[in-house]
């Protein structure tokens, strides 16, 4: 099955500035790739999803690409507030024909005012 | 907004009690999960349901473990014999479809269990 990757260390980003964050699959390449939002002992909350034959997809300062010769998203926060300070997970089906969702471990934003 | 209900939010038991953990998913979704997160990992998946049966199960569900929707709305997860590795964030979670657009999961705020 899948192998999802995520950066370990966590991110520290300057208020304002855009953070980014990489997902790489090791396997085949999803139908989809999904992005949540965990807040320290909560549930993770659903961002964004995006197709394998969309490049790009946007919601308000949130922007995910999705590159299957790279087999990697990309998960950009522009102009980051301190609100913005979460853990953010990578998700999608761990092998083709699969309907659940299997994540990554995630990667930690920390924006500082 | 519907939202995904969980209970208890936190249990503490004993190695080898019976515990069970109780979700209401959101009422017209069509497929339910239960998830799992230890302290510092990755969540992971444990089993799904859809239309009174189980969809798939990973290998953590063992035998110990069983699900069930006991009426129109809620959805519990039975550990049967808990271990001490069984103390996780236990997460519910719902979706309206399974998988690809329309199948973002909803999860609820988690059940904490502590195995002593």
């Amino acid at each position: 099955s899948q192998k999802i990757e995520q950066n370990s260390e966590a991110l520290n980003i300057q208020e304002g500035k855009t953070a980014t964050l990489t997902c790489n699959y090791t396997n085949y390449s999803p139908a989809y790739l999904q992005w949540y939002r965990q807040d320290p002992g909560r549930g993770p909350v659903f961002l964004l999803l995006i197709r394998e034959n969309e490049k790009e997809k946007r919601k308000e300062r949130l922007k995910v690409t999705f590159d299957t010769t790279l087999k990697q998203s990309l998960f950009h926060i522009t102009a980051s507030q301190p609100a913005d300070s979460a853990t953010y997970l990578c998700a999608l089906p761990p092998y083709y024909g699969n309907n659940r969702l299997a994540f990554g471990k995630g990667n930690q934003v920390v924006v500082i005012p | 907004e519907p939202e995904v209900t969980q209970t208890p939010s936190h249990q503490v038991t004993q190695m080898g009690q019976e515990v069970i953990l109780r979700c209401v998913p959101i009422s017209n979704h069509l497929y339910f999960y239960w998830y799992r997160q230890i302290l510092g990992q990755k969540v992971e998946f444990l089993v799904s349901f859809y239309n009174n049966e189980i969809s798939e199960k990973s290998e953590i569900f063992d035998d110990q473990f069983s699900v069930e929707r006991p009426d129109g709305s809620n959805f519990t997860l039975k550990i049967r014999s808990t271990k001490l590795e069984d103390s996780a964030m236990y997460f519910c979670a719902s979706s309206e479809e399974a998988g690809g657009p329309g199948g973002e999961l909803f999860f609820g705020e988690g059940s904490r269990l502590t195995v002593l």
